[in-house]
């Protein structure tokens, strides 16, 4: 079956560090891999989009990584600020499937002065 | 300014009731989606729709119904058969490419009392 995982456990880590979140799939032929943020009790914020034939794409602080060989996908923050502090959600927009998003089931962040 | 509204932001139902939760979008927007989330599940596709008068079932719609007889409106009814509609929904829209991220609404968390 088809299946997101993301780190369940909350990422605790510092001002000013690199925060980097983990997006595995399986049994996924994606062809858009997305990222959102989430803040309690709101709705997600997309953040960025990469397609299966790109590598990496950058906006400001934000990077995204998706390599198709390991069915993973990275998302980093850098410079982390007390504000980025939220639920991250990964979502696949895979080839047949409908052009609808599967979401995962999102990492939280807590970044720590 | 575009967005997507959804009401009410709260709902209360009772026992053996049906209700209809709002969804509109002035973005024009191709796509309109309905997502529930449970805490620590993630966000599960409902019903879609890619254009007026036609919508599809997503992976738990058992005990909903939709309509979307308009570009702007995608309502959701949660209808007495779903027996564990305590949730927060979300709903969502995007361009028909799907080259693009989904605009999320604020929420409505629906309690069943």
């Amino acid at each position: 079956s088809q299946k997101i995982e993301q780190n369940s456990e909350a990422l605790n880590i510092q001002e000013g560090k690199t925060a980097t979140l983990t997006c595995n799939y399986t049994n996924y032929s994606p062809a858009y891999l997305q990222w959102y943020r989430q803040d309690p009790g709101r709705g997600p914020v997309f953040l960025l989009l990469i397609r299966e034939n790109e590598k990496e794409k950058r906006k400001e602080r934000l990077k995204v990584t998706f390599d198709t060989t390991l069915k993973q996908s990275l998302f980093h923050i850098t410079a982390s600020q007390p504000a980025d502090s939220a639920t991250y959600l990964c979502a696949l927009d895979y080839t047949g499937g409908g052009n609808k998003l599967t979401f995962g089931t999102g990492t939280q962040l807590k970044v720590e002065l | 300014d575009g967005g997507i509204t959804q009401s009410p932001k709260y709902l209360f139902r009772k026992e053996g009731q049906n209700v209809t939760l709002s969804c509109e979008q002035n973005l024009n927007h191709d796509a309109m989606y309905w997502y529930r989330q449970d805490p620590g599940q993630g966000l599960r596709l409902i019903y879609y729709s890619q254009i007026v008068n036609d919508f599809q079932k997503g992976d738990i719609a058992e005990g909903y119904s939709v309509s979307r007889e308009k570009k702007e409106s995608f309502p959701l009814t949660v209808t007495s058969a779903q027996k564990n509609p305590t949730a927060f929904y979300l709903c969502a829209s995007r361009y028909r490419d799907g080259n693009y991220g989904y605009t999320f609404g604020s929420g409505t968390r629906l309690t069943v009392v």
